[in-house]
This record gives C-alpha cells, sequence and structure tokens, in this order.
C-alpha cells in the first residue's frame, strides 16, 4: 500500500514570494493533517481536515497561509507572503478517522531566505 | 497548559537498559493516544497506539495509560543504540484534533 505522498522535498523562496505544497493522503483515509515542525520542536498542528470539511484551524496564521482539500482526498498548503519564520518542515498526515493512527508523509524542508 | 507535555530530555540509558518516556495530557476527553520515533531529519515514524488503561506490548515497546492520572508512558525493552531518536507523544483530545509533544530526546549509549 502506497504511503501519504508529498511534494515537493525542499523548496527556498526569498522572504514575500508565494509557496506552495502538496500531499495525497493513504487510499481511504479520511482525515488529512498538515503540520509545521520547527528545528527542535514538536509538530504543531497547522489544520485538520475530516473528507472535506474543516475540523481544526486554530493555529494556521489565516493572513498568509490556506489550505484546501478538494473532492476529500489531495490537499494542499499555501503561504503568501512567506515570512523568515516560517522556514520549517511541513509535514503531511493521513488517517482512516480521528481517533485512528495518523502515518506521516516524508515532509517539505521550506527555506525562507 | 500545553495540551501534552513531555519532558525535552536528553534521556541517557545505557545498552541492553530499560528506557522509560513519559507525557502528561491536560484534555480529559483526549481518547487516542500515540508514541512516534523521529530519527533527525526524518519525519515521524508510528511505533505504538493506545486507548484504554493499561499495558500494551508490541516486541520491545510497552505503552501505558493512566486516565485518571492522564499519563501514558513507553517502556523499550533492551535499548539498542538504533533506538536513539525523539520520540514524541500524541494525543486525540475533545476538539478531535491530533495535537503532538515537544518529544523527548532517547540517547543509547554502548
Amino acid at each position: 500500500e502506497a504511503g501519504v505522498a508529498q511534494s515537493p522535498r525542499y523548496k527556498i523562496i526569498e522572504k514575500r514570494q508565494s509557496v506552495a505544497f502538496w500531499c495525497n493522503p493513504i487510499s481511504g483515509h479520511a482525515t488529512l493533517y498538515w503540520y509545521q515542525q520547527i528545528l527542535g520542536q514538536g509538530p504543531k498542528l497547522l489544520i485538520q481536515f475530516q473528507n472535506n470539511g474543516v475540523v481544526d484551524d486554530s493555529q494556521l496564521p489565516k493572513d498568509r497561509f490556506s489550505a484546501e482539500r478538494l473532492k476529500g482526498v489531495d490537499s494542499t498548503l499555501k503561504i503568501q507572503p512567506a515570512k523568515l519564520e516560517d522556514s520549517a518542515v511541513y509535514l503531511c498526515a493521513s488517517s482512516l478517522g480521528v481517533y485512528a493512527e495518523a502515518f506521516f508523509g516524508q515532509g517539505t524542508r521550506l527555506t525562507v531566505v | 497548559q500545553k495540551e501534552v507535555e513531555q519532558n525535552s530530555g536528553p534521556l541517557s540509558v545505557p545498552e541492553g537498559a530499560i528506557a522509560s518516556l513519559n507525557c502528561t495530557y491536560s484534555d480529559r476527553g483526549s481518547q487516542s493516544f500515540f508514541w512516534y520515533r523521529q530519527y533527525s531529519g526524518k519525519s515521524p515514524e508510528l511505533i505504538m497506539s493506545i486507548y484504554s488503561n493499561g499495558d500494551k506490548e508490541d516486541g520491545r515497546f510497552t505503552a501505558q495509560l493512566n486516565k485518571a492520572s492522564q499519563y501514558v508512558s513507553l517502556l523499550i525493552r533492551d535499548s539498542q543504540p538504533s533506538d536513539s531518536a525523539t520520540y514524541l507523544c500524541a494525543g486525540t483530545g475533545g476538539g478531535n484534533k491530533l495535537t503532538f509533544g515537544t518529544g523527548t530526546q532517547l540517547k543509547v549509549e554502548l
């Protein structure tokens, strides 16, 4: 069974530019998560989807970050405009449901210069 | 108060010893708990899940859950150098969101 796919693996952009990340969850997984992980810290939940709906986005900086999950499958996370403090690894995960085990993709390492 | 709290470590244990990792959570409505292992530069990898009070064993790993005291622990028996990593505790609270602690760094010394 294929795992969670993310792209790109690495991205370097200048501040004030925009960037988008893509995630394809494990087939059949209804719940999809986007996390931001800064070096030395635990993953911070940015947004959690259940099918097409948003379960939680309380920590998503909505003035610059946006996310969508079309048709309850793939998801994209966008940052516009990027700031230096957005440099982090962006992790996508998916699970069968909100209480089920979540599995992570390889992540996207973003560097904002 | 953080929803999930862990001691950041590092926790150092000699090879062959038992490593004990602890985690506390604040939301009494939390239903499911997980332990992930994360090697440097890699994404988190699920190693244990636990949903009810008591112990759950899987090979060298034992997860323990005590809902009354709101803590979760992970025991690693016969620790190996390859177990050296950061261990992340996570829980799904009443708001149905999956929240992680800051992680505990484990070092297994030869």
